[in-house]
């Protein structure tokens, strides 16, 4: 079955560490997606990538980093500078939207890693 | 930049009845509206979405409609099951634009 995987489930980050969360898909899908999903909040989008070796800054990128080395993988680390990482974070991907001609594109979600603090 | 705003916050309804859900949207340009399910612990799933060249959309028991004129859009479940209790988000974005602006959420509790 094609899809996107996230791991780990739950991680847990002591003062001071970068931590970097796993998002996989073999939706052979170009653009990928971070968001953060805060209690009682919408999604807020972190970084996106449209393909590899590029990645654009979202709504709250301060404190996260990204790469996209390969197709499938676009890992994203939270910082020791992020000074409140609790949260869900989900990644998703989509078809890129030049691929289809500019019209928007269902973006399809992993389930989660939940992030908390020590 | 998009203001998605969602309402109600929570909404409970008795089995079998309908459930409504309506979103409003500040930019002018958005034209693709998708709707998507999030059950306990799991990752949002689109259950339906609608462009803006389109006033209403069905996919059996779901239906959306969107008004341009007036920036709002709705979800509507009929014929509400246990199954339907989740929470959901619409979001809105503009042709060309990787970013989906995403309203708050509505807990939506069916009462069997």
């Amino acid at each position: 079955d094609g899809g996107i995987t996230q791991s780990p489930k739950y991680l847990f980050r002591k003062e001071g560490q970068n931590v970097t969360l796993s998002c996989e898909q073999n939706l052979n899908h170009d653009a990928m997606y971070w968001y953060r999903q805060d209690p009682g909040q919408g999604l807020r989008l972190i970084y996106y990538s449209q393909i590899v070796n590029d990645f654009q800054k979202g709504d709250i990128a301060e404190g996260y980093s990204v790469s996209r080395e390969k197709k499938e993988s676009f890992p994203l680390t939270v910082t020791s500078a992020q000074k409140n990482p609790t949260a869900f974070y989900l990644c998703a991907s989509s078809i890129d939207l030049q691929q289809s001609g500019w019209g928007n594109q269902p973006q399809h979600f992993g389930d989660g890693t939940r992030l908390s603090i020590l | 930049g998009e203001n998605v705003e969602q309402h109600p916050s929570t909404l409970s309804v008795q089995e079998g009845d309908s459930a409504v859900i309506k979103c409003t949207y500040s930019d002018s340009a958005s034209n693709y509206f998708p709707w998507y399910k999030q059950e306990l612990g799991k990752g949002p799933q689109l259950i339906i979405d609608i462009r803006s060249n389109v006033g209403e959309k069905k996919d059996q028991r779901i239906a959306v409609t969107l008004n341009k004129t007036a920036k709002h859009f709705s979800l509507h479940i009929t014929e509400t099951q246990p199954e339907d209790s989740a929470v959901y988000f619409c979001a809105a974005s503009s042709i060309g634009d990787y970013k989906l602006s995403f309203g708050a959420g509505t807990t939506v509790t069916v009462r069997a």
